[in-house]
Formats: structure tokens, C-alpha cells, sequence
């Protein structure tokens, strides 16, 4: 089993639609968890952080749950901008807690 | 941005040749990565160094060989590469929480080297 899954995409969505995005992870002692975006045949950037208790920036709100080992994103009224692929990544608790990054998940956002 | 610069953003290079990727960081971060992201596969985790000294070193052939002079600084040095090694190699920094005392170490990445090996 891979230790973050997503699935891969792509979504394809229109302007002002609102789309989630799921990731499981396998280490139940996994401590930090994050959302990046990464632009075409560009470096990934941090998007936001995800805590136990949910968080909100903007459109984003990011939600864990640490029972289910589940992490989502969601985007409301989408962009056009927002198109690119979401990473999902997790820090895990061994060596130097390094970050375990996911696939990714592509989102088109269309006109 | 400039946080994390890294060169040549290109490199075509022959199964034979040794060359040198760089990463500088101007963040004042102490830890640094290197990491390949290949087509269809998530980024990749080769090397850390925190404080200049390397704390993870994964499972990485010995083709290819880092160096951080300093904290600021990483190389990525590379010989007899194979065709199998194209991919997008990046650099990341951080500020090590061990030593910063929160959790809060977010990674700043490079722009990338895409290496093509022929």
C-alpha cells in the first residue's frame, strides 16, 4: 500500500463550481499533514496546512480525520487560476520526520 | 521568487559525463533536500542535510553523490547516470524543527534542474 494515495485525476470542473479532493495516508503515526500545489513544470508550494479541528483560508478548507486516516481539500468557486495539481503530503514520526508527498491530483478549471 | 534558487534549470547529459546540480538558499533555513520527481510518480525523497550533516540518505545509488558546504549551499553531483535517472531534480530548505523549536518547518522548493540523460 502506498503511504499517501490520491487519485490521480484529472477533475475537470467550470468557474465557480466546488470540488474535493481525498487522501488516505498509512501511518496511523503520522503527525503534520499539508495540502501544496504544484503549477505545470513548476516547484510545489505550500497551499495550507491541516489541522485536527478543520482549517479555512479563503476558498480552501482543509479537514483530517485521524480515525478514518483521510485528509480532504475543498475548493469552493473555483478559479481559473486554481488550475494544477493538489499535493497531498504527510510528515511521518521516524527518522527525520520527512515529508511523504502524494501523487497529486490534477484539477482543470474551465471556462 | 528567490528563496531557493537552483542551476542549470536544464541539463542534457551523456551516460558518461559528471556534473554538478546547485541549490543555494537565501531563507536562512538550516536544513536542505534534494528530491527527484519523475513522470507519474510522487516527488522522491534522495537526500537531508541538517546543519551541513547528512541525516537521510535514501536508499540513493551511489551515482549520486551530494555535498553541502555550508548551509546556504547544495550540490548534487552526478556520474554514469542512467537513462531511467530523467526526472525533475529539486531542492527544497526548511528550518530544521529540532532546532527551531516549533513545528512549523514548511519546505520552500527550488524551481528545478530537469535532467535528461541520454
Amino acid at each position: 500500500r502506498k503511504e499517501v494515495e490520491q487519485d490521480p485525476g484529472p477533475f475537470n470542473v467550470p468557474e465557480g463550481a466546488t470540488v474535493a479532493f481525498n487522501c488516505t495516508y498509512s501511518n496511523s503515526a503520522s503527525q503534520s499533514f499539508f495540502w501544496y500545489r504544484q503549477d505545470c513544470r513548476k516547484e510545489p508550494k505550500l497551499l495550507m496546512s491541516v489541522y485536527s479541528s478543520g482549517n479555512e483560508d479563503g476558498r480552501f478548507t482543509a479537514q483530517l480525520n485521524r480515525a478514518s486516516q483521510y485528509i480532504s481539500l475543498l475548493i469552493r468557486d473555483s478559479k481559473l487560476s486554481d488550475s494544477a495539481t493538489y499535493l497531498c503530503v504527510v510528515r511521518g514520526n521516524t527518522g527525520f520526520q520527512k515529508l511523504v508527498f502524494g501523487t497529486g491530483t490534477r484539477l482543470l478549471v474551465s471556462p | 521568487e528567490t528563496g531557493v534558487t537552483q542551476t542549470p534549470r536544464h541539463l542534457v547529459m551523456g551516460m558518461t559525463n559528471k556534473k554538478s546540480l546547485k541549490c543555494e538558499q537565501h531563507l536562512g533555513h538550516n536544513a536542505m533536500y534534494w528530491y527527484k520527481q519523475s513522470a507519474k510518480k510522487p516527488l522522491e525523497l534522495m537526500f537531508v542535510y541538517s546543519l551541513e550533516e547528512r541525516v537521510e540518505n535514501n536508499s540513493v545509488p551511489s551515482r549520486f553523490s551530494p555535498e553541502c558546504p555550508n548551509s546556504s549551499h547544495l550540490f548534487l553531483h552526478l556520474h554514469t547516470l542512467q537513462p531511467e535517472d530523467s526526472a525533475l531534480y529539486l531542492c527544497a530548505s526548511s528550518q530544521d524543527p529540532k532546532f527551531s523549536g516549533q513545528f512549523t518547518d514548511t519546505q520552500y522548493f527550488g524551481p528545478g534542474t530537469r535532467l535528461t540523460v541520454l
